[in-house]
């Protein structure tokens, strides 16, 4: 079962910011957060991860809460491109079951012109 | 660098037949995933392979599915026989080390199978 909750939705105006969060209270000490998204049609694409700092890459920005128990996803400019499903998943840095990639729903963003 | 790769992209078949799945990883890459999306639905792992062995197969349904990795690199994913409700997306995925969460995986584009 996914160990992290999202919205299950959420909309957003084209070159506008996003905030995408994900709640994960039962986080443990060698979780990692990571991020993917699935265009339609596509396989799930790896968008950015983190443990304890924030982080960022060309794609997005990470933010991870100070107690990790929740993070955002930050697109800065949103394209209708990004219009995707966006998981937010944790993997344990032992691998392991707690290893793997296990998705839930994910939040469903549209992106409006 | 090239993706992975899969084949074929789609395939119908009738309940009762066999089918199978290829999948070809990223050079290098130890670690191979199953996944199984039926629509409207997050990835469902299946089976994960690290070199030529069977790290997890808790959720693949044993009695029809069967996967294999030789000489750890190429797989197939085979179902025999199909029930309709194996219609769905079966992923691939790839990454470099299985033991670390600090890496990513990256997932080919995956075969549409659907039974009929």
């Amino acid at each position: 079962d996914a160990k992290t909750t999202q919205p299950n939705s959420m909309e957003s105006n084209e070159e506008e910011p996003v905030h995408l969060p994900c709640n994960h209270s039962t986080i443990s000490g060698t979780d990692y957060i990571h991020w993917y998204r699935q265009l339609p049609s596509q396989g799930p694409e790896y968008v950015i991860h983190g443990l304890t700092s924030n982080v960022n890459n060309r794609m997005a920005s990470l933010a991870i809460a100070e107690d990790r128990k929740s993070s955002t996803l930050i697109l800065h400019r949103a394209t209708l491109r990004d219009a995707a499903v966006y998981y937010c998943i944790l993997r344990d840095v032992y691998g392991g079951s707690q290893g793997n990639l296990i998705f839930g729903k994910g939040t469903k963003l549209s992106v409006k012109p | 660098e090239a993706g992975v790769a899969q084949s074929p992209r789609y395939k119908i078949i009738e309940k009762r037949q066999s089918v199978a799945f290829w999948c070809n990883p990223i050079s290098g890459h130890a670690t191979l995933y199953w996944y199984q999306q039926i629509l409207g639905q997050g990835p469902k792992l299946l089976i994960q392979f690290q070199n030529n062995g069977v790290v997890d197969d808790s959720q693949l349904p044993k009695d029809r599915f069967s996967a294999e990795r030789l000489k750890g690199v190429d797989s197939t994913l085979k179902i025999q026989p199909a029930k309709l409700e194996d219609s769905a997306v079966y992923l691939c995925a790839s990454s470099l080390e299985r033991r670390q969460g600090n890496t990513e995986a990256f997932f080919g584009q995956g075969t549409r199978l659907t039974v009929v």
